[in-house]
């Protein structure tokens, strides 16, 4: 059973294209995240959606579009490409009903080269 | 704002030796903290967590981790390594308060040798 899963799990691509990389999770979780990991394995949160609803933004760049159709999904959309948006993409899930229920859980990653 | 430092940038050790990564956060409020793991070509997965109680929390796969509190301190450890634990070590804080944010360490690169 996957609990969180994440398509693709590579994607390459040339500078200027748009792409979207999608998530699910399977465990009832009510929250959502996405976070960057770079090429030193910095990882940073970017996004975060509790039923549906933007609840986390970091400064992250215009080009970057979530989008949570169902508490179950969030997809990440990339407009416009550029080549330091290569990088590994990691969602995330948590219950949040207080205590530990609050534990991310995280997808497989998908691994973004922008050519 | 918070933040995380991990101390080790890359640990290497031999099979049977113990093992202790270092990980100290800035945070003044209450706090749930996390290590996970990160093997090769792999997921992040969870090796433990601390949200209260017992400073000394368990982990799987024998790793173990104690919370000092007046340090901002939340070491990981193992009494013998084996060449399995080959990995990157991510240690993680975020705010009591709900749904927030993992602000994690910049890692440990952890490499065993048989």
């Amino acid at each position: 059973d996957t609990a969180v899963s994440q398509t693709p799990k590579y994607l390459v691509t040339q500078m200027g294209n748009d792409k979207s990389i999608k998530c699910e999770q399977n465990l009832g979780h009510d929250t959502m995240y996405w976070y960057k990991q770079d090429s030193k394995k910095f990882l940073k949160i970017m996004f975060s959606y509790n039923n549906k609803e933007l609840i986390i933004n970091e400064t992250v760049p215009n080009r970057f579009s979530p989008k949570s159709p169902d508490k179950a999904h969030l997809n990440l959309h990339i407009n416009s490409l550029e080549l330091g948006d290569s990088a590994v993409y990691f969602c995330a899930s948590s219950q949040d009903r207080g205590g530990e229920t609050d534990t991310q859980y995280f997808g497989p990653g998908t691994r973004l080269t922008v050519l | 704002a918070q933040s995380v430092s991990q101390h080790n940038h890359h640990v290497i050790l031999s099979e049977a030796a113990s093992l202790e990564l270092g990980c100290n956060y800035s945070y003044g409020g209450t706090v749930n903290l996390f290590w996970y793991v990160q093997y090769p070509g792999q997921h992040l997965q969870l090796l433990l967590k601390y949200f209260s109680g017992d400073p000394l929390v368990k982990g799987i796969k024998g790793f173990e981790a104690e919370f000092i509190k007046s340090k901002f301190s939340f070491n990981l450890r193992k009494p013998s390594v084996q060449w399995s634990d080959t990995a990157e070590y991510f240690c993680a804080v975020k705010s009591a308060q709900g749904a927030q944010k993992l602000v994690f360490g910049q890692g440990t690169r952890l490499t065993i040798n048989p």
